[in-house]
C-alpha cells in the first residue's frame, strides 16, 4: 500500500529564507509524486510532479523538488520565501502506470507554511 | 476556458437529510474524483470514476454515493447526512489515470 508522510504540520520561515517542506513516501511500485498548494478558501493547485524522468523537478513560483529513491523522499524547496508563499502544501503519491487503481492519489496531511516579514 | 466547478459553495443541512453536491468539468476528462478535507487528515478519497457508468469506492465511501451518466458531471450524494460528514468537499478531474488532477474550488458542508 502507498502512503505519504509530511514532517511538520506547520513550518514558519522569514521572508527571504529557504523554504524546506519534507515529504517521505512508501510505494511498492515506481511512484508518481506530486506537490500541490492550497491558498485559503481555494482548491488545490499543482506545483510540480515527478513521473520518473529527471529527479530534480522544477515547478511554478520558484519551487523545486528532488526525488531521492534511496531515501524515499520528495522534499519541496524554494531558495527565498515570499509573503505570497504562505499557504498549505500537500504531497501526494500515485501508482502511476501500475496497480489496479491507477492514478489515484494518496495525500499527506499537509504542511501549513507561514512567512514572517 | 475549460474549468471545473462545484455547487453549492456552502451548504448547511440537518442530520438525516439527503444532500447532493454537484461537480461539473468542461475539459472532457474521463476521470473524476471526490475528496473530503478535514483538519489533521489531509484529503481522503471518497469515490472515483474512470468513465461514464463507471464508479468505484475510495477510502471513505460509507454514507456516500455517486453516479456518472455523462462525461462532464459526477454528483456526490449523502443519503442521510450525519454530523461526521461536516467537511470541505473537493471534486477533481484528470485526462488520463496518470495525468495531473485538477481541483474544483470546494464545497463547505455543515451538518447540524
Amino acid at each position: 500500500a502507498q502512503s505519504v508522510t509530511q514532517l511538520g504540520s506547520h513550518v514558519s520561515v522569514s521572508e527571504g529564507a529557504l523554504v524546506l517542506l519534507r515529504c517521505n513516501y512508501s510505494s511498492s511500485v515506481p511512484p508518481y509524486l506530486f506537490w500541490y498548494v492550497q491558498y485559503p478558501n481555494q482548491g488545490l493547485q499543482l506545483l510540480l510532479k515527478y513521473t520518473s524522468a529527471a529527479t530534480l523537478v522544477k515547478g511554478i513560483n520558484g519551487f523545486e523538488a528532488e526525488f531521492k529513491k534511496s531515501e524515499t523522499s520528495f522534499h519541496l524547496t524554494k531558495p527565498s520565501a515570499h509573503m505570497s508563499d504562505a499557504a498549505e502544501y500537500f504531497c501526494a503519491v500515485s501508482s502511476g502506470d501500475y496497480g489496479g487503481s491507477q492514478g489515484n492519489l494518496i495525500f499527506g496531511k499537509g504542511t501549513k507554511l507561514s512567512v514572517k516579514p | 476556458d475549460a474549468e471545473i466547478t462545484q455547487s453549492p459553495r456552502h451548504k448547511i443541512t440537518e442530520t438525516g437529510r439527503q444532500v447532493t453536491l454537484a461537480c461539473h468539468q468542461t475539459w472532457n476528462h474521463n476521470n473524476m474524483f471526490w475528496y473530503r478535507q478535514d483538519l489533521g487528515h489531509g484529503l481522503r478519497l471518497i469515490h472515483y470514476s474512470y468513465g461514464v457508468q463507471d464508479t468505484n469506492k475510495g477510502e471513505v465511501s460509507d454514507g456516500y454515493s455517486v453516479s456518472r451518466s455523462n462525461t462532464e458531471d459526477l454528483p456526490l450524494t449523502l443519503e442521510s447526512a450525519a454530523s461526521s460528514q461536516t467537511s470541505v468537499y473537493f471534486c477533481a478531474s484528470s485526462r488520463t489515470r496518470t495525468d495531473t488532477q485538477y481541483f474544483g474550488p470546494g464545497t463547505r458542508l455543515t451538518v447540524l
